[in-house]
């Protein structure tokens, strides 16, 4: 499972609140992504990260901010959540000589009512 | 950006035969990696197989194979000897190796096996 942990693993909140999503990795894996999946779309990806400090957003991060201060932890916010944003969201390393391998975490359900 | 369209929003295999998916993507790199990820209803996303564009053999993973077209941008995914632990949602994806790291993901199509 690459070593991926995300919490929390659900999480109900009300419109207007931030939230904030952990992804944890022990491998010490140099690129890290956030993706939502959300049912006809697939999984479109919010930001990605590749390295510590190293960002670049995707095609959906409009509402989302992310930082990474450590080579272990990515962190997602949404500052003001909506409902628009209720979804699953993975988390997910890349790995192999060319980073083309992709590992995602178990993902977490967020609801914003 | 780069595009990855699953046209099979829905199929069912009887246990025991042969299905074929179908993804297609536009690019115009020519250095890229396609993938098929598996989605079970535990929601964990795990990777069936892996095909670089630049190699012309097709990519087998024990009863899972691949037909690469580069020419026609076409990566289905054959799944042989179909078993009930197979029905799960099947994405397509692609990354390039030209441009970074990002993946793009088809939209998925939900594969049922029946006894």
């Amino acid at each position: 499972d690459a070593g991926i942990t995300q919490s929390p693993r659900h999480k109900v909140t009300e419109t207007g609140t931030p939230v904030t999503l952990r992804c944890h990795q022990t491998e010490n894996h140099r690129y890290m992504y956030w993706y939502r999946q959300d049912p006809g779309h697939g999984l479109r990806l919010i930001h990605y990260s590749y390295g510590v400090k190293d960002t670049d957003k995707g095609e959906v991060s409009d509402g989302y901010s992310v930082s990474r201060s450590k080579t272990e932890d990515f962190l997602l916010t949404l500052e003001s959540a909506t409902s628009s944003q209720t979804s699953v969201y993975f988390c997910a390393i890349a790995e192999g000589p060319t980073y083309n391998e992709q590992f995602f975490g178990p993902g977490t359900r967020l609801t914003v009512l | 950006a780069q595009t990855v369209t699953q046209s099979q929003p829905e199929m069912s295999v009887q246990e025991a035969e042969t299905v074929t998916l179908s993804c297609t993507y536009d690019t115009s790199e020519s250095n890229y990696y396609l993938f098929w990820y598996k989605q079970p209803p535990s929601r964990q996303m795990i990777l069936v197989i892996r095909q670089e564009a630049y190699k012309q053999q097709n990519a087998t993973e024990n009863r899972f194979s691949v037909n690469f077209q580069k020419a026609a941008k076409s990566f289905s995914l054959k799944i042989s000897d179909s078993q009930l632990g197979d029905t799960a949602m099947y994405f397509c994806a692609f990354m390039s190796g030209e441009t970074g790291n990002q993946f793009y993901f088809g939209t998925g199509t939900s594969l049922t096996v029946i006894p």
